[in-house]
């Protein structure tokens, strides 16, 4: 089954205490993101890589990391978490298409829900 | 800066009638939207989509329908059920990035 794996789907953490949240996906897709789900706010996107080794900033990226290692695996990485970064956090990804015939249609993981205390 | 709008955080809809999510833009480089469906502990799944040189897309019960000259879309479900019962994010994209909306809940009253 064609899916996006995401783990932790539910972790309580204190602050400061590194973590990390793995995706993986299993259909060849170039393109990889992470978004976080807040309130009021919608999915704003952390960060995204086009392919092995090429990562870009989203628009809220501040205290966390990523890489892009193998194609299909994207982990989201948060060095030293702190209450703000309480969150519902997706992975994504997609075959790499532009442009005004296609787009990004994005697969979506089940979710992590983090809490940092 | 919301470059993706949605403006009604919810909305309920009768079992059977129209329901009619709106969606507004502000960045003319977008040129291609989509609609995702969002269950509760589950994550979005893609619904339908509309490029820039179309103004209305079909797909069984659910049309969008894009408004250049007023940079807005809306997704029309026709007729509503129960299992329509989500939240709708609405998201655009010039290329590789797609910006969303901050969603609409949207109820099915049975």
């Amino acid at each position: 089954e064609a899916q996006v794996t995401q783990n932790p789907r539910y972790l309580i953490t204190v602050t400061g205490k590194k973590l990390t949240v793995t995706c993986s996906q299993n259909m060849n897709h170039e393109y990889m993101s992470w978004y976080r789900q807040d309130p009021g706010l919608g999915l704003r996107q952390i960060y995204y890589s086009m392919n092995v080794e090429v990562t870009d900033k989203g628009d809220v990226p501040e205290g966390y990391k990523v890489s892009r290692k193998e194609k299909r695996n994207f982990p989201l990485i948060l060095e030293s978490p702190s209450p703000n970064q309480t969150s519902l956090y997706f992975c994504a990804s997609s075959l790499l298409q532009t442009g005004p015939l296609g787009a990004n249609v994005l697969t979506f993981g089940a979710g992590s829900r983090l809490t940092v205390l | 800066d919301q470059q993706v709008k949605q403006n009604s955080p919810s909305l309920s809809v009768q079992e059977g009638r129209i329901s009619i999510l709106n969606c507004d833009y502000t960045n003319s480089m977008f040129d291609y939207f989509l609609w995702y469906k969002k269950y509760p502990a589950e994550g979005p799944t893609f619904l339908i989509s509309i490029s820039s040189i179309k103004d209305k897309n079909e797909d069984g019960r659910f049309t969008v329908f894009l408004n250049k000259s007023a940079k807005h879309l809306s997704l029309h479900i026709v007729p509503s059920q129960p299992g329509d019962s989500a939240v709708y994010f609405c998201a655009a994209s010039p290329n590789e990035k797609l910006t969303f909306g901050t969603g609409t809940r949207l109820t099915i009253i049975p």
